[in-house]
């Protein structure tokens, strides 16, 4: 049980232009949603916190207009990077919890590259 | 958010024991203990918590003193396999953590 998932699981985009990732919760339902930002040999970093039906709590230094985290249902959290550029190349993670869990259940991760 | 210090690596021979420690000295009275292994490119998988005295399920314990201001991952006769790096984190459910450095931790043939 608990399961996490992501999509999709790499993708390749132009300067410039805007991707979505998707993060989902299998079989249960997700109160809370993170997102998690992780650099090539360092460790995690989160970007933001979302509850469901909230606006999301961005972590210090973490544009929000840039990174548009939306989590309109308990199974759903997106993250959209907007006008990407290459320093925004990185592996993407969300994590969810729900109200029965003490700890959190990650996704498998998203790698994005921005040429 | 409590902050956790562990070794940055380790290397063991296959089928030795295998314990990390992480230090969390400002944890709070609410506070769950977890670990996760991250495999290269794969998000962090969950391996036990626990919040005090000693837990145990089929790969791994993990032990808590009394004043909860550490904790060691014990890992059985390690593998190849268990090469990864693990994380220990300090909170509990819906709260935002803070990742550290996390152990890497190679084995050895």
């Amino acid at each position: 049980g608990a399961v996490v998932s992501q999509h999709p699981s790499w993708v390749i985009c132009k300067s410039g232009t805007s991707v979505k990732i998707e993060c989902r919760s299998l079989d249960f339902q997700a109160t809370t949603m993170f997102w998690y930002r992780q650099f090539p040999k360092q460790s995690l970093m989160l970007m933001a916190t979302s509850n469901e039906g909230s606006k999301a709590t961005y972590e210090q230094g973490v544009e929000k207009d840039k990174f548009l985290i939306n989590h309109a249902s308990l199974t759903l959290s997106t993250l959209t990077v907007t006008s990407a550029h290459p320093e925004d190349s990185s592996f993407y993670i969300c994590s969810a919890t729900g109200t029965d869990y003490n700890e959190q259940f990650f996704g498998p991760g998203t790698r994005l590259t921005v040429l | 958010l409590a902050k956790t210090t562990q070794p940055i690596s380790m290397d063991s021979y296959e089928g030795q024991e295998v314990n990390i420690t992480c230090s969390h000295n400002n944890i709070a009275t609410n506070d769950y203990i977890t670990w996760y292994q991250q495999f290269p490119s794969q998000g962090p998988r969950f391996i036990i918590q626990g919040y005090k005295t000693k837990v145990t399920n089929e790969v791994a314990s993990l032990f808590i003193p009394a004043d909860r201001k550490s904790s060691t991952l014990s890992l059985p006769r390690v593998s190849l396999s268990d090469t990864a790096v693990y994380y220990c984190l300090v909170g509990g459910g819906y709260q935002k953590v803070t990742f550290g450095t996390g152990t890497k931790l190679q084995v050895i043939p």
